[in-house]
Order: C-alpha cells, then sequence, then structure tokens
C-alpha cells in the first residue's frame, strides 16, 4: 500500500541553522503530497502542498519540490528560527480518496 | 472566525466506560474525520463521513464509534472495546472539491485512561 517515510527526529538545530527534513513516498499512481506543521498543544496545519511532479510548495520560508524520480518531497529552510519549532508530518494524498496518509512525524527544536 | 471546536481537551476515564469526544466546525465543510496521534506513528484514520448521515471506517475504527446527523457535527466514541483508548485525537474537515485539497484540524483532545 501507500506509505510516507520521513527521517527520524528529534532535529536539534541553532537559530539560522539551513534546515532539510526528508520524505520520501511509495505510491502507485500520482499522489498529491503536503507538510502540515503542529505547534506545541495544538492541532496540525497545512505548511505547504504541491499537486504534481516538479511543483514546488513554498510558505513562510519553508519550500519542498515534487520529485517523482526520486519519490520524495524534502522539506528545507534556509535559516530557521527559534517560532520554527514544531513536529512536521509529511503526507499524500490522491485527488478524490478521503484518505490523507501521514508519515510518522519529526519533531525539530530550534535553540536560540 | 470559522474552525473547528473539539472538547473537551483532556479527558480521563476509568477502564470499561464509554466517553465522547466532541467535534463541531461552522466552515460549511462537508467532509470531517477523525485521526488518532500516538508518539511516534504518526496520525491514523480512525472514521471519516463525507456527507450527513453517512460515515466510513478508517484504518482503525475498532473500539470506536461515531455519528452525523448534523453538518456541523461529528462526534467519537470510544468505547470500552477499545484496547488502548490512551492516545491524542484530532478531528478535521474538508471541503470536497476539485482543487480543495487542505485539512483543517481541531486543537485535539487528550485521553488518558486511568
Amino acid at each position: 500500500g501507500d506509505s510516507v517515510t520521513q527521517m527520524e527526529g528529534p532535529v536539534t538545530l541553532s537559530e539560522e541553522a539551513c534546515l532539510t527534513i526528508n520524505c520520501t513516498y511509495t505510491a502507485t499512481g500520482y499522489p498529491s503530497l503536503f507538510w502540515y506543521v503542529q505547534y506545541p498543544g495544538e492541532g496540525l496545519q497545512l505548511l505547504l502542498k504541491a499537486t504534481k511532479a516538479d511543483d514546488k510548495g513554498s510558505n513562510k520560508g519553508f519550500e519542498a519540490t515534487y520529485r517523482k524520480e526520486t519519490t520524495s518531497f524534502h522539506l528545507e529552510k534556509g535559516s530557521v528560527q527559534v517560532s520554527d519549532s514544531a513536529v512536521y508530518f509529511c503526507a499524500l494524498r490522491y485527488f478524490g480518496n478521503e484518505k490523507l496518509t501521514f508519515g510518522t512525524g519529526t519533531r525539530l527544536t530550534i535553540i536560540p | 472566525d470559522g474552525g473547528i471546536t473539539q472538547s473537551p481537551k483532556y479527558l480521563f476515564r476509568k477502564e470499561g466506560q464509554n466517553v465522547t469526544l466532541s467535534c463541531e466546525q461552522n466552515l460549511n465543510h462537508d467532509a470531517m474525520y477523525w485521526y488518532r496521534q500516538d508518539p511516534g506513528q504518526g496520525l491514523r484514520l480512525i472514521y471519516y463521513s463525507q456527507i450527513v448521515n453517512d460515515f466510513q471506517k478508517g484504518d482503525i475504527a475498532e473500539g470506536y464509534s461515531v455519528s452525523r446527523e448534523k453538518k456541523e457535527s461529528f462526534p467519537l466514541t470510544v468505547t470500552s472495546a477499545q484496547k488502548n483508548p490512551t492516545a491524542f485525537y484530532l478531528c478535521a474537515s474538508r471541503n470536497p472539491g476539485r482543487g480543495v485539497e487542505e485539512l483543517f484540524f481541531g486543537e485535539g483532545s487528550r485521553l488518558t485512561v486511568l
């Protein structure tokens, strides 16, 4: 079946460091790909998405590119802030399918 | 403001008791979902509903029940048949339609079985 694999955390970085959180997927077709973020004590929020190959999603300085050839959707940010500390989830969903398949999440902590 | 409201935020239950988690949305969304979140396991789908008076089992429906009598409401009952109910429960909604992909989540309810 379809699945999403994220790099294991936790990840701890200093402020202004570069961030990459790896995400790869296994899918039989061409799903839409998402990154959701969960701040402490809250539900999930959509961070960015890409709906087809080579699309780049971006928001709040974060970027991710839908790479069909490597089945990847890595999350990147050039300079992280303390406020970026959260758990990040990679997910996929097929158009017309109600199910959103999540990765296990990666906890990110940014230290001043 | 539009959004999803889950209650209670924290709930304690004795073994053998049923509990019901509330989820209300004022986004006028047709589809609603319940997910369970456990450490290191991501989110797993319990039940979802695409329209009023209809719902479907997700990946881990055993020990849970839902109802969808109103568009705005999708309560989840954790029954005594659920073997390991201690978890963080998240409700979400979406407005199905071409190009509308995003799920909107509530802030979650944390259930602890004593």
